[in-house]
């Protein structure tokens, strides 16, 4: 069974800090990792969308890496805001003949305090 | 949230009632979804159109029926809702089928059954 799997479940940093956040993952075929924000109360907004042959994609202040050998991607949050606060889910979609098919993360909940 | 709107909000409901969930979008997408989303379980695909009355059930399906008569509404209805469909639903569209598109989900909708 496909799986995605968010580290940590949740983190509290200091505004002006960085943080790491992992999502490891066994779907097979891949096609792409894509990561999303949510905010208390509202839908996922996508941030990046990465494919086998990318490394990294950047974002303003958020970045993303992949290691499809791997298959582990980390989001990168360089000088958290407050508005960072928010849940972080990854979502890796299947190529092949489930190719769209698409498996989420239980995603990381991000607390930013002042 | 990207021309989307879900209706209603919020909703409590018994046991056993017949309830419609609505996604109306202004953005002439071909493609439709409709997701739970559920602590410990990530969001997970309940029924997916990609187009006019052209429909195709996710990975949790069962309980659930979905219309599309436009391009622009897509419903879910719960026939005889359960305790366990208690969660939040959100609906997704994609202008593609998304294999490397992102999705734009509307804001959810908070169903209770009692």
């Amino acid at each position: 069974k496909n799986q995605v799997e968010q580290s940590p479940q949740s983190l509290i940093i200091l505004e002006g800090k960085n943080c790491t956040l992992q999502c490891n993952y066994t779907v097979s075929p891949f096609s792409n990792l894509r990561w999303y924000k949510q905010d208390t109360g509202r839908g996922p907004v996508s941030l990046t969308i990465m494919t086998f042959s990318e490394n990294t994609k950047s974002n303003g202040r958020y970045t993303a890496t992949l290691d499809a050998d791997t298959k582990q991607s980390s989001l990168h949050i360089t000088a958290s805001q407050l508005s960072d606060s928010a849940s972080y889910i990854c979502v890796v979609s299947e190529g092949g003949t489930n190719a769209g098919k698409s498996t989420f993360g239980d995603g990381t909940t991000l607390t930013v305090k002042p | 949230d990207a021309g989307i709107t879900q209706s209603p909000r919020h909703k409590v409901t018994e046991t056993g009632t017949p309830v419609t969930l609505r996604c109306h979008q202004t953005e002439n997408h071909r493609y439709m979804y409709w997701y739970r989303q559920d602590p410990g379980h990530g969001l997970r695909l309940i029924h997916y159109s990609y187009g006019v009355k052209d429909t195709d059930k996710g990975e949790v399906s069962d309980g659930y029926s979905v219309s599309r008569s436009k391009t622009e509404d897509f419903l879910l209805t719960l026939e005889s809702a359960t305790s366990s469909q208690t969660s939040v639903y959100f609906c997704a569209i994609s202008p593609r089928e998304p294999t490397n598109e992102k999705l734009f989900f509307g804001s959810g909708t908070q169903l209770s059954v009692l």
